[in-house]
């Protein structure tokens, strides 16, 4: 079992670009979520996903958009990155209707310029 | 909605001393406080949780307690080694919704 993955590991943007952050996990969890870490500011709740088909806001979804394309897959968007979304992202997975872990993928690093 | 605080943001102890850190929960229907430990450039783990129908859960050095009343969970180490040099998030979420919200984190330096 790979866990959960995410592509890519490092990526730098000019401000205003778009990219997709993917995250797959092969645990068949039916819950996903997107976090994006900063210093100080411990992980804050993007996006997630209760199960397939169904996504839902978090702490700070303003500039990102999210996919549940199936069961194992969850991307997150940025349409016009911005500078301040400079932070690492991580995808986590998790078994739902008992709170069982979450389990994090390797994160993303995001620079945006 | 939810909102967790956590103290001390950071904590240094010697080798074999104990480290507490505290955390505190808005939502009184929260009823799932996790805790994770992230190990630097490596992505959180979980180290311990607890439920609300548990006042006190121990798992070898670590221990975790609940007050339910006062909103706050707390974890304990004893007996630190510098493997226990990290970060440590709390967290706290509801079993009928599918997320829960994490602390800013306590970095914790054990000095050999």
């Amino acid at each position: 079992n790979a866990g959960v993955t995410q592509t890519p590991k490092f990526q730098v943007l000019k401000t205003g670009q778009s990219m997709t952050l993917q995250c797959a996990q092969d645990m068949n969890h039916n819950s996903m979520y997107w976090y994006r870490q900063d210093p100080g500011m411990g992980l804050r709740l993007i996006y997630y996903s209760a199960s397939e088909g169904t996504t839902d806001k978090g702490e700070v979804p303003n500039g990102y958009n999210v996919s549940r394309l199936n069961k194992r897959e969850f991307s997150l968007r940025l349409e016009s990155a911005a500078p301040s979304q400079t932070s690492v992202y991580f995808c986590a997975s998790a078994e739902s209707g008992r709170q069982e872990t979450q389990y994090f993928g390797p994160g993303t690093r995001l620079l945006v310029l | 909605g939810e909102n967790v605080e956590q103290h001390p943001s950071t904590l240094s102890v010697q080798e074999g001393d104990s480290a507490v850190i505290k955390c505190t929960y808005s939502d009184s229907a929260s009823n799932y406080f996790p805790w994770y430990k992230q190990e630097l450039g490596k992505r959180p783990q979980l180290i311990i949780d607890i439920r609300s129908n548990v006042g006190e859960k121990k798992d070898q050095r670590i221990a975790v307690t609940l007050n339910k009343t006062a909103k706050h969970f707390s974890l304990h180490i004893t007996e630190t080694q510098p493997e226990d040099s990290a970060v440590y998030f709390c967290a706290a979420g509801k079993t009928s919704y599918d997320k829960v919200i994490f602390g800013p984190g306590t970095s914790l330096s054990v000095i050999p």
